[in-house]
């Protein structure tokens, strides 16, 4: 079965620094990952998503992320953060590697923005 | 589309007490998924289907839970008897084929 890390727990950064959260997964075949972003009291909401084509998907609010096969990572990049950014980020993979499986999520990433 | 809806948002229990939790998927999502939330476990699968048959329940903790989902526009999540370590986040989501997975607000259930 599929995996995925987030080694970082909580990543603090003050506003308009920019930030990399990590994410790795375990080899597959074929693979398709996601990142999705947890506001405080809500549900997850999608960021972006790479399922094939370019190895660069940019998704909402400003956020980037890049498959790179060899190393088995998909990073979460953004340029320049706000304090509205702050929240908990999760990475997932797509178990057995198809688009219609379910997804298995990593243990989150706390992106704390400071002013 | 008012999203994926659960309810109840807040359920606070005594152990031992059956909790059930309800989930209206997006109209036209085939498949629907239970996830629960807790520090100390993170997101966890519980259950999915697809077009109202489960497909995986290997995440179910144990005989306790139960999961069904009688038509297309409903599920329900439930826990019988319940315990204090069951209290945590309960999100229900969907989605149609390989689109995006969207998730409800979740259910924050409190075992005393």
């Amino acid at each position: 079965a599929q995996s995925v890390t987030q080694l970082d727990s909580q990543v603090p950064v003050f506003e308009e620094a920019p930030v990399e959260l990590r994410c790795n997964y375990s080899s597959s075949v074929s693979v398709y990952l996601f990142w999705y972003v947890q506001y405080p009291n809500q549900g997850l909401q999608l960021l972006l998503k790479y399922l094939s084509g370019s190895t660069l998907v940019k998704g909402i609010n400003g956020f980037e992320a890049e498959f790179n096969k060899s190393q088995t990572s998909f990073h979460l990049r953004k340029p320049s953060v706000h304090i509205s950014d702050t929240a908990e980020y999760f990475c997932a993979v797509s178990d057995g590697g198809g688009a219609t499986n379910k997804l298995i999520f990593g243990t989150g990433t706390l992106l704390a923005v400071q002013p | 589309d008012a999203g994926v809806i659960q309810s109840p948002r807040h359920e606070v229990t005594e152990m031992g007490q059956e909790v059930t939790l309800r989930c209206k998927p997006i109209s036209g999502h085939d498949y629907l998924f239970w996830y629960r939330q807790t520090m100390m476990r993170g997101l966890e699968l519980l259950i999915y289907f697809n077009n109202n048959v489960p497909i995986d329940d290997s995440g179910m903790p144990e005989d306790r839970f139960s999961a069904k989902m009688p038509n297309a526009s409903f599920s329900t999540l439930k826990i019988q008897p319940s315990e204090p370590r069951d209290s945590a986040v309960y999100f229900c989501a969907s989605r149609w084929g390989p689109g995006e997975l969207f998730f409800g607000e979740g259910s924050r259930l409190t075992v005393l």
